[in-house]
């Protein structure tokens, strides 16, 4: 059975700091990881997705990487801004038998101006 | 990316009445949608898999007669919470799939809350 972790839980930085979050996953049968944005009381924003022959996917300030057979991501924010204030959640897309996203429990971002 | 839109996006009822919430594809059509529920501080988690013109698959745990999904068409699936009480208050999302891709659009979600 697929699990996805993320640590940490939650993290506050002052604005500016480079920072990761971590992703794991104990089933590498996936298709593809993807990296959700969800701001409090909203719907999720898709920021990256990774697909599973690949081994990083980059945007903006965003960087995410895939090591497919150590079953981890990480998500890399450079110059962290207040406006990146939210939770983080990765998910996976499994595919050994049943194809649906799995997520994490999100990590809980706040940077301080 | 592909537009999903859901209606309503937040619901307040009182407990013993059912709840609809339509999720529509925007950009193409879709075979599949899925609908995902989200409890407070906790993660998404797939309720069931809708499937155009025949019926859902549900995962385990979740009561089929309880949450009726109904995809009629290629860009509309319905959700209906029946029958609905406090614990089914959540926040639900769904998401469709490109045919002959393994990539999901999410859609805004609708905030369920039951007196």
């Amino acid at each position: 059975k697929q699990e996805v972790t993320q640590i940490p839980a939650a993290l506050s930085v002052p604005e500016g700091e480079n920072l990761v979050l971590n992703c794991s996953f104990t089933d590498s049968a996936i298709y593809n990881l993807q990296w959700f944005r969800q701001d409090p009381g909203k719907g999720l924003t898709s920021l990256l997705l990774i697909q599973s022959s690949q081994r990083e996917q980059t945007s903006g300030r965003l960087n995410a990487s895939l090591d497919k057979s150590s079953g981890r991501s990480t998500l890399y924010i450079a110059a962290s801004q207040p406006g990146d204030s939210a939770t983080y959640l990765c998910a996976v897309l499994s595919n050994s038998g049943t194809y649906k996203y799995i997520f994490g429990t999100g990590t809980r971002l706040k940077v301080l101006a | 990316g592909a537009v999903v839109s859901q209606h309503p996006s937040r619901v307040i009822c009182k407990s013993g009445t059912s709840v609809k919430i339509e999720c529509r594809s925007l950009d193409f059509q879709a075979t599949t949608m899925f609908w995902y529920r989200q409890f407070p501080k906790q993660s998404l988690m797939l309720m069931a898999t809708s499937n155009e013109g025949s019926k859902a698959t549900y995962e385990q745990g979740v009561e089929k007669d309880k949450f009726l999904i109904n995809h009629a068409s290629l860009t509309l699936s319905t959700l209906t919470v029946t029958s609905a009480h406090p614990e089914d208050s959540s926040f639900y999302i769904c998401s469709d799939r490109l045919a002959g891709t393994d990539t999901q659009y999410f859609g805004p979600g609708t905030r369920l809350t039951v007196l």
